[in-house]
């Protein structure tokens, strides 16, 4: 039974326009939620994070919001650029990094930014 | 600036014939993590090493081993590699409760 569920296999988004990709959870457990950018032949990349304390975080292009009520987050890349052509993975933990919990991952969605 | 580095990026094997995938990394990190990727699927944690502190995943089957021989190294043994096995396997590095890093993979073939 998936944890951390990405609905969109794919999204494709015109240059300069707002990309938003959604990520659900199950787990009330979850305290940390995680953003990986993953480029072909390339390991998963880091992009930004939030803790379950927090309903927004901002870095640049991009900001990840939390609904905790909802068991929801989503990522915003605003405005997208053909270079962030690339598969999102979410992510959520509890105790982030411990031993006590680890990475749990959606399946990804494959974002196209069209030029 | 290779941080975590996989060897191989590919690798073939037969049905039945251990192999081993092999990490290492230069950030001097303590923890080191490998996930098993099945197409179209979530990067699954299959188990970590806390320095030479090894903990398994409930659920990872016992044809997979790990060892960690020194801070800079971890490999994962596949013992009798099934069809199943099939996947990408991610390397992944991070210091105590802080960001992972992850490695290019390898990827398995099983013939």
């Amino acid at each position: 039974d998936q944890q951390v569920k990405q609905n969109s296999p794919s999204l494709s988004v015109q240059e300069g326009r707002i990309s938003i990709l959604n990520c659900d959870y199950t787990n009330s457990m979850f305290d940390y939620f995680l953003w990986y950018k993953k480029y072909p032949a390339e390991g998963p990349t880091f992009l930004i994070s939030i803790s379950s304390i927090k309903d927004k975080n901002e870095d640049g292009r991009f900001t990840v919001f939390l609904n905790k009520s909802a068991k929801h987050l989503s990522l915003h890349i605003v405005p997208s650029q053909p270079g962030d052509s690339a598969v999102y993975f979410c992510a959520a933990t509890t105790n982030y990094g411990g031993s006590q919990g680890n990475l749990i991952f959606g399946k990804g969605t494959k974002l196209s930014v069209k030029p | 600036d290779a941080m975590v580095i996989q060897n191989p990026r590919y690798q073939v094997t037969q049905f039945g014939k251990p192999v081993t995938l092999s990490c290492s990394q230069t950030l001097n990190h303590n923890v080191m993590y490998w996930y098993q990727q099945k197409s179209s699927q979530a990067p699954k944690l299959l188990f970590h090493y806390y320095d030479k502190d090894f903990n398994n995943e409930a659920d990872t089957p016992d044809n997979f081993q790990s060892r960690r021989p020194n801070t800079s190294f971890c490999f994962l043994d596949i013992r009798s590699p099934g069809l199943g096995d099939a996947a990408m396997y991610l390397c992944a590095t991070s210091n105590w409760q802080e960001t992972q890093y992850f490695g290019p993979g390898t990827r398995l073939l099983v013939l």
